[in-house]
């Protein structure tokens, strides 16, 4: 089942801060985060695992909570650069058949 | 590394034709997973190959098949094209398939629809 992404859209300034959640009504063994460029590839940003501490380079982290099987991605002081769109990727514990379930996506515009 | 490489990159095809479309794995990744992305529906999951076996597939219609052959490069035919069909198709590649497995994508194939 497609995890729930939230906002849908989301437009900020450039120095502000962002967070992009990603629900599931199943339980999770992980989530990842990949951000598209218009016209490009998704770029991988990070995942992070069932039990795992939350994970985070440059000015990007996430964290997981099990209990509410959600995922959190966090932007602080945006940049320009992070102009895009953001997926959340699922898997769901179910070893040999693994699929990566991916969400809508959230549409991301950074503005000077 | 060279990353992921799919062609080609753009097709124009009318409805009841059939296309092939090709991946070229990361050297020494031998997982192939293929996706369509729609602006309405996403990414959506079509299938994974690991040693040229097919391992998982998303709920598409037989007129979705691919292969995958002992190189690790893949191949994806859609036959009788659909007008829905028209979508950006994208290939990943990782190291043997797991929850915990980085994929990485090539750029997409555009496949209008006409």
């Amino acid at each position: 089942q497609q995890p729930v992404q939230s906002p849908q859209a989301v437009i900020l300034r450039e120095g502000e801060d962002a967070v992009i959640n990603c629900s599931s009504s199943k339980a999770l063994y992980s989530v990842h985060w990949y951000r598209q460029k218009h016209g490009e590839a998704p770029v991988f940003l990070m995942i992070l695992l069932k039990g795992g501490e939350q994970k985070g380079h440059d000015k990007i982290s996430a964290s997981f909570n099990e209990k509410k099987q959600q995922s959190s991605l966090y932007l602080t002081a945006s940049q320009l650069s992070y102009s895009g769109t953001y997926f959340c990727g699922t898997e769901i514990q179910d070893f040999g058949n693994e699929k990566l379930t991916f969400g809508t996506g959230t549409r991301l515009t950074i503005i000077p | 590394k060279a990353g992921v490489t799919q062609t080609p990159r753009y097709l124009i095809k009318t409805r009841g034709q059939q296309v092939t479309l090709s991946c070229s794995p990361i050297s020494g990744h031998r997982s192939v997973s293929w996706y369509q992305q729609t602006p309405g529906q996403g990414l959506q999951f079509l299938f994974e190959y690991f040693s040229e076996t097919q391992r998982n597939k998303g709920n598409f219609p037989g007129r979705f098949s691919g292969r995958q052959f002992s190189n690790s490069r893949s191949e994806m035919n859609v036959s009788t094209l659909e007008l829905g069909d028209s979508a950006l198709y994208l290939c990943a590649s990782s190291l043997p398939r797991g929850p915990t497995d980085t994929q990485y994508f090539g750029p997409g194939t555009r496949l209008t629809v006409l």
